[in-house]
């Protein structure tokens, strides 16, 4: 059981918009570490998406979003495309483990 | 262009040792923090080990301490990590991954750049 909790899956039709979310606790997200998102396409290394809660690194399209309150966060993608059709990480740091931790991940079908 | 590119995994019994390396390119080696980080087949995203710039710094996970070792040289631009009494469990693919903060950064930095993974395969 991973330590951040995801959906395991999440849907939805070319155009649309979808969110995923990661919920912690107050030894990760709850106690104002970073959360970072990754895409990882079929047979591909994950590759960062999302990183410092909110921030896009150069080449991310904008249609990409993420937040952060509390103890949970959010990836928010809009205007679904077919290339979306990915595994969605999020990731963080646990001050109990004393080391990274990631979520268990979230299956996004483009339908 | 930064590159990373991990080898030396392989097929090793229950109690085995392996060492993996990974050649870094393109970027200052020694100013960056690097991890390892492994998937096994059908699974998600499990962090192992962390190592400072410096390598004057490193941290596991509970799973594999004591029993893993990271290490880098930044002479030569690699990193590795020997992997001791493996088992079943550490099968996976082994992911080199580069911090994405430069110099002094916070325990939750994001990882920027990843490798295409070497396989560890763990079977009597």
């Amino acid at each position: 059981q991973s330590v951040l909790t995801q959906p395991p899956s999440v849907s939805g039709a070319p155009g649309q918009r979808v969110t995923i979310s990661c919920t912690g606790s107050r030894f990760n997200i709850g106690a104002a570490y970073d959360v970072h998102w990754y895409q990882q396409l079929p047979g591909a290394a994950p590759k960062l998406l999302i990183y410092g809660n909110s921030n896009r690194p150069s080449g991310v399209p904008d249609r990409f979003s993420g937040s952060k309150s509390g103890t949970s966060a959010s990836l928010a993608i809009t205007g679904l495309q077919a290339e979306d059709d990915a595994d969605y990480y999020c990731q963080s740091y646990d001050s109990r483990l004393r080391g990274v931790v990631f979520g268990g991940g979230t299956k996004l079908t483009v339908l | 262009e930064v590159q990373l590119l991990e080898s030396g995994g392989g097929l090793v019994q229950p109690g085995g040792s392996l060492r993996l390396s990974c050649a870094a390119s393109g970027f200052t080696f020694s100013t960056y923090a690097l991890s390892w980080v492994r998937q096994a087949p059908g699974k998600g995203l499990d962090w192992v080990s962390v190592i400072s710039g410096s390598g004057g710094s490193t941290n596991y996970a509970d799973s594999v301490k004591g029993r893993f070792t990271i290490s880098r040289d930044n002479s030569k631009n690699m990193l590795y990590l020997q992997v001791k009494s493996l088992r079943a469990e550490d099968a996976a693919l082994y992911y080199c991954v580069k911090g994405f903060c430069g110099g002094d950064c916070p325990s939750d930095d994001a990882f920027d750049i990843w490798g295409q993974g070497t396989m560890v395969a763990v079977s009597s």
